[in-house]
């Protein structure tokens, strides 16, 4: 199993331009989330997904979509990008959504100019 | 919603002594308690995690956290540490009947020789 992989790794945009930040999980895992890294305030989450079709917003999902058409993937999408969102992004699943452990993938770095 | 204090942001301690790391939290409900540790350009991978039964638990690298309801915690400790351990921490809680997890903003711990 590769786990939970995210592309790109780094990314450098200006201001206004919108792009996906793709993430993939490959365990059938019916749990995904997407998180931002700040120095200083740790994981806030964005948004979640609790199975295909489902997605809810999570604590900071102001400028950001997602969309869960499979069980693998759930992209994260910046519609038009601002020099806040300038962040590390991770992306994680659990098999359900109660207590398991979430898996995280290796993050991409994002940096908005 | 529930929330998560880690009360030290950065614990420089030497090589072989015990080490720390305080978490509190808070939730109007019953919770599940986590500890992921990140190092360096990483994501985050567990470290141990309470759902309910014991109040000590024990987790990977020698990591040990006790859950205590009455003063709201969930210390992380080990009682000899490596250089190998420095890296950031993160306490996280998920309530009873949310879909969420939030974190705390995190430790750095450092290892000195």
């Amino acid at each position: 199993n590769a786990g939970v992989t995210q592309t790109p790794k780094f990314q450098v945009l200006k201001t206004g331009q919108s792009m996906t930040l793709q993430c993939a999980q490959d365990m059938n895992h019916e749990y995904m989330s997407w998180y931002r890294q700040d120095p200083g305030m740790g994981l806030r989450l964005i948004h979640y997904s609790v199975g295909a079709g489902i997605t809810d917003q999570g604590e900071v999902p102001n400028g950001y979509n997602v969309s869960r058409s499979t069980t693998e993937d759930f992209p994260l999408r910046l519609l038009s990008a601002a020099p806040s969102q300038t962040s590390v992004y991770f992306c994680a699943s659990s098999y359900r959504v109660s207590q398991e452990t979430q898996y995280f993938g290796p993050g991409t770095r994002l940096l908005v100019l | 919603a529930q929330s998560v204090t880690q009360l030290d942001s950065q614990v420089p301690v030497f090589e072989e002594a015990p080490v720390e790391l305080r978490c509190n939290y808070s939730s109007s409900v019953s919770v599940y308690l986590f500890w992921y540790v990140q190092y360096p350009n990483q994501g985050l991978q567990l470290l141990l995690k309470y759902l309910s039964g014991s109040t000590l638990v024990k987790g990977i690298n020698g990591f040990e956290a006790e859950f205590n309801k009455s003063q709201t915690s969930f210390h992380l400790r080990k009682p000899s540490v490596h250089i190998s351990d420095t890296a950031e921490y993160f306490c996280a809680v998920k309530s009873l009947g949310n879909n969420d997890m939030r974190f705390g903003a995190g430790t750095r711990l450092t290892v000195k020789p």
